[in-house]
């Protein structure tokens, strides 16, 4: 059964700094690995979606990258704001989404 | 383009008794998951249909959890009795293609 860890469980950083978050998963047969957002008391929003053949998606300040052999994932957030305080989650999809526990980032201002 | 909606976003029950949530996905998706979150956990899958039919319901728990799509289209699912660890949060998500559409959830509380 697929496993999903996302490593820290939480992060604190001052706005505008450059930061990276983690997702490893223990079998590399995936179709995508995608990263959601959580805000508190809402739903999953789409970040950004990795096809298993691609390396890396980018879309403004984020930039995800997949190396589906070592079985990793990171999350580059560029300039951070503290408007990015949210947890962030990945899932892996092979026959189902299988999701980590996400990280819970707070930007200071 | 309207979201998937859910209702209701908060229900407090004692244990025993039954509840049911409602969600209805983004018009066209024909894949429709409930998920079950508790809290500092990610999303766990508890059944997932393909139009009207079940593709995977292996993470239900049968003798207390029931769900149904309607013609492919609205969703409730049901939990009777309830039970303490039962308080979560609900969520629907509908998927055309790979991306996933959240609804906001129900959140559970089962006292």
């Amino acid at each position: 059964k697929q496993e999903v860890t996302q490593i820290p469980a939480a992060l604190s950083v001052p706005e505008g700094e450059n930061l990276v978050l983690n997702c490893s998963f223990t079998d590399s047969a995936i179709y995508n690995l995608q990263w959601f957002r959580q805000d508190p008391g809402k739903g999953l929003t789409s970040l950004l979606l990795i096809q298993s053949s691609q390396r890396e998606q980018t879309s403004g300040r984020l930039n995800a990258s997949l190396d589906k052999s070592s079985g990793r994932s990171t999350l580059y957030i560029a300039a951070s704001q503290p408007g990015d305080s949210a947890t962030y989650l990945c899932a892996a999809q092979g026959n189902q989404f299988y999701f980590g526990t996400g990280t819970s980032l707070t930007v200071i201002p | 383009e309207a979201g998937v909606a859910q209702s209701p976003r908060y229900k407090i029950i004692e244990k025993r008794q039954s509840v049911a949530f409602w969600c209805n996905p983004i018009s066209g998706h024909a894949t429709l998951y409930w998920y079950q979150q508790i809290l500092g956990q990610g999303p766990k899958l508890l059944i997932q249909f393909q139009n009207n039919g079940v593709v995977d319901d292996s993470q239900l728990p049968k003798d207390r959890f029931s769900a149904e799509r309607l013609k492919g289209v609205d969703s409730t699912l049901k939990i009777q009795p309830a039970k303490l660890e039962d308080s979560a949060v609900y969520l629907c998500a509908s998927s055309f293609g790979e991306q996933l559409f959240f609804g906001s959830g129900t959140q559970l509380s089962v006292l």
